[in-house]
């Protein structure tokens, strides 16, 4: 039970901002937010991770609604290093990471 | 930081034989986790230890899927006897314990392929 939903696929536009949305209207109150994106024949890279407050790192921007049940990563100025399949996670326990089906993104020149 | 480190990159073998992948976490993290990831279905938690213990094996497919971790800087996933749907790539993270809001760091898995 993967707990999050993304859409499969997006497109965006070089040097333009990429805005992948993520619902997790079932989070409790202590369930983190994780991102992680994969490229291609590459092991899954930490992005980000939140519980109430928005974050911000080199990489990337999240924006976690009040209520919890939403989140959304920003990545500023995408470049072609960027496509990817992101994915949105929500940590139910120190062992249950569970990945779902994530965010293909392609960046377009 | 050398961060996560597996290996082989690649392993090809034919149905029947055994399979060890090794996995190096990230030192000082003192949890480790072994998933495996296919079109079909994602990627899938396997195995879990904390300080070199096994915590939590129910995604361990079947009998022939065994792992150990001898020491806090060394693990293993063997298979025996491998299957062609054992196919797949396999990856091993690290996280410190202790802090729930630790993330996972990924090797960069090895790719396995039962002939």
């Amino acid at each position: 039970d993967a707990k999050t939903t993304q859409p499969p696929s997006m497109d965006c536009a070089e040097g333009r901002a990429a805005n992948l949305p993520c619902n997790h209207s079932t989070i409790s109150g202590n369930e983190y937010v994780y991102w992680y994106r994969q490229i291609h024949s590459q092991g899954p890279q930490y992005i980000i991770h939140g519980l109430k407050n928005n974050e911000t790192n080199e990489m990337a921007s999240l924006i976690i609604t009040e209520d919890r049940k939403s989140s959304t990563l920003i990545l500023p100025h995408a470049t072609l290093r960027d496509t990817a399949v992101y994915y949105c996670i929500v940590r139910v326990a120190l062992n249950q990471f569970y990945f779902g089906t994530g965010t293909s993104l392609t960046v377009i020149p | 930081d050398a961060g996560v480190i597996q290996s082989p990159r690649h392993e090809v073998t034919e149905m029947g034989q055994e399979v060890t992948l090794r996995c190096k976490p990230i030192s000082g993290h003192n949890s480790l986790f072994w998933y495996r990831q296919t079109m079909m279905r994602g990627l899938e938690l396997l195995i879990y230890f904390n300080n070199n213990v096994p915590i939590d094996d129910s995604g361990m497919p079947e009998d022939r899927f065994s792992a150990k971790m001898p020491n806090a800087s060394f693990s293993t996933l063997k298979i025996q006897p491998s299957e062609p749907r054992d196919s797949a790539v396999y990856f091993c993270a690290s996280s410190l314990r202790g802090a729930s809001n630790s993330p996972l760091h990924f090797g960069n898995g090895t790719r396995l392929t039962v002939t």
